[in-house]
């Protein structure tokens, strides 16, 4: 059975780096073709995807959030780490990992979401 | 960049009645690499449908996808009480290589 877990802070200041993980179970993150993305969803807003890595350890990230982020994964814990710098305000809403089937493109399994709000 | 444009951005339908979802590619995406998912409220997306028109794991055949190109389609074809929900499509390309839609909300009329 293959699960995602998000974890990570639950609130975050301005300014502050976050850092999440997502821990994997019922699969390794070195099985070809099985790759990591984190998605993101502000309030009533539509799903931006965020970071990938994949398989082999090739990274990709989102244009317009490029500066700001940072994905890595310990094969051995199962746990793919995702950090964000200089965070604001609108970066506020519910941060998702899910296992992306590469041959496809499609994730085909997702975390249940960590919201993280962003606030002085 | 691939944009990709959902219409209309809400549906309102009886149950029993066929859904009709429109997703719309900036650029030409190859079949292989159109997704569509549901979203309910306080859930996370649910894979429905991979390679433009295969069905994942567990979904009902009432959901159906079709299109190439630039135009793809998401068809539920008598709606059920649970498919009110909010439906995104995602493509996998080059650089960035994940962009989703803006999502359609199919709402009880």
């Amino acid at each position: 059975q293959v699960t995602l877990k998000e974890s990570g802070p639950v609130l975050v200041k301005p300014t502050e780096t976050l850092t999440l993980t997502c821990t994997v179970s019922g699969f390794s993150l070195s099985n070809v073709r099985m790759g990591v993305s984190w998605i993101r969803q502000p309030p009533g807003k539509a799903l931006e995807w965020l970071a990938h890595i994949s398989s082999n350890d090739g990274k990709s990230y989102s244009t317009s959030l490029k500066s700001r982020l940072t994905i890595s994964k310990d094969t051995s814990k199962s746990q793919v780490v995702l950090t964000m710098t200089n965070m604001d305000p609108v970066d506020t809403g519910t941060y998702y990992c899910a296992r992306m089937d590469e041959w496809f493109g499609d994730l085909d399994h997702w975390g249940q979401g960590t919201l993280v709000t962003v606030s002085s | 960049e691939t944009v990709l444009t959902q219409s209309p951005g809400t549906l309102s339908l009886s149950p029993g009645e066929r859904a009709t979802l429109s997703c719309r590619t900036s650029q030409r995406v190859s079949s292989y690499y159109l997704a569509w998912y549901q979203q309910k409220p306080g859930q996370a997306p649910r894979l429905l449908i991979y390679g433009a028109s295969s069905r994942a794991t567990g979904i009902p055949d009432r959901f159906s996808g079709s299109g190439s190109g630039t135009d793809f389609t998401l068809t539920i074809s008598r709606l059920e009480p649970e498919d009110f929900a909010v439906y995104y499509c995602q493509q996998y390309g080059s650089s960035p290589p994940v962009t989703f839609g803006g999502g359609t909300r199919v709402e009880i009329k």
